[in-house]
């Protein structure tokens, strides 16, 4: 078993949709959870932090993190074209090891003008 | 403030060559990791460097290696180039005071032939 799943899609929604995107991990120790975006050929871009369980919102985005069930999701309200790239959690421990992300596959996210 | 920056940004190598990529972190920050991105394993750890020790580090075999100098700049180096080493190169750095917002580069591209 991976430590982290990642559906990779695609995922082709409409402008203006609500897009919800998840992963589930097997590894407990995990406390810092991230998403990146990146576009084709680019480095991944930070997206949104959250250490250990809850919801934080930033602007269009809402990182979830569910700790007891071992789940995370990223919703994007009132989708963009310009929001069409690869999604890709992230996840470390605490400690001496929180800077050492372990990476979902990714999600490729196409939203249709 | 200037990002994370990488060079070189594309490279070809021969079989059995070595490869040196540099990278110069975000002003401040003392934690350079270095991530190695493929199709078919994704974004994987190679190592984490801080205060020009290296703190963490990933699953690969000795031919990768890296150093981080007393201005964070950090350099990483394969040695014995394989088909299989061709992928896009990231690093990634942080302020490593025990924040977990980590930020990539734009990725160093190498192709082995």
């Amino acid at each position: 078993q991976k430590e982290v799943e990642q559906d990779p899609g695609p995922l082709s929604v409409p402008e203006g949709a609500i897009v919800s995107l998840n992963c589930t991990y097997s590894n407990s120790a995990f406390q810092y959870f991230m998403w990146y975006r990146q576009y084709s050929r680019k480095g991944p871009e930070l997206l949104m932090y959250t250490y250990s369980s809850g919801n934080k919102e930033d602007g269009r985005f809402t990182a979830q993190v569910d700790k007891s069930s071992k789940y995370i999701s990223l919703f994007i309200r009132d989708s963009q074209p310009s929001d069409s790239a690869t999604y890709l959690c992230a996840m470390s421990g605490s400690g001496g090891s929180n800077y050492k992300l372990t990476f979902g596959k990714g999600t490729l996210l196409t939203v249709n003008p | 403030k200037a990002g994370v920056t990488q060079t070189p940004r594309y490279l070809i190598k021969t079989r059995g060559q070595q490869v040196t990529l540099s990278c110069s972190p975000i002003s401040g920050h003392r934690s350079v990791s270095w991530y190695q991105q493929t199709p078919g394993q994704g974004l994987q750890f190679l190592f984490e460097y801080f205060s020009e020790t290296q703190r963490n580090k990933g699953n690969f075999p000795g031919r990768f290696s890296g150093r981080q100098f007393s201005n964070s700049r950090s350099e990483m180096n394969v040695s014995t180039l394989e088909l299989g080493d061709s992928a896009l190169y990231l690093c990634a750095s942080s302020l490593g005071d025990g924040t977990n917002t980590i930020y990539f580069g734009e990725g160093s591209w190498l192709t082995v032939v």
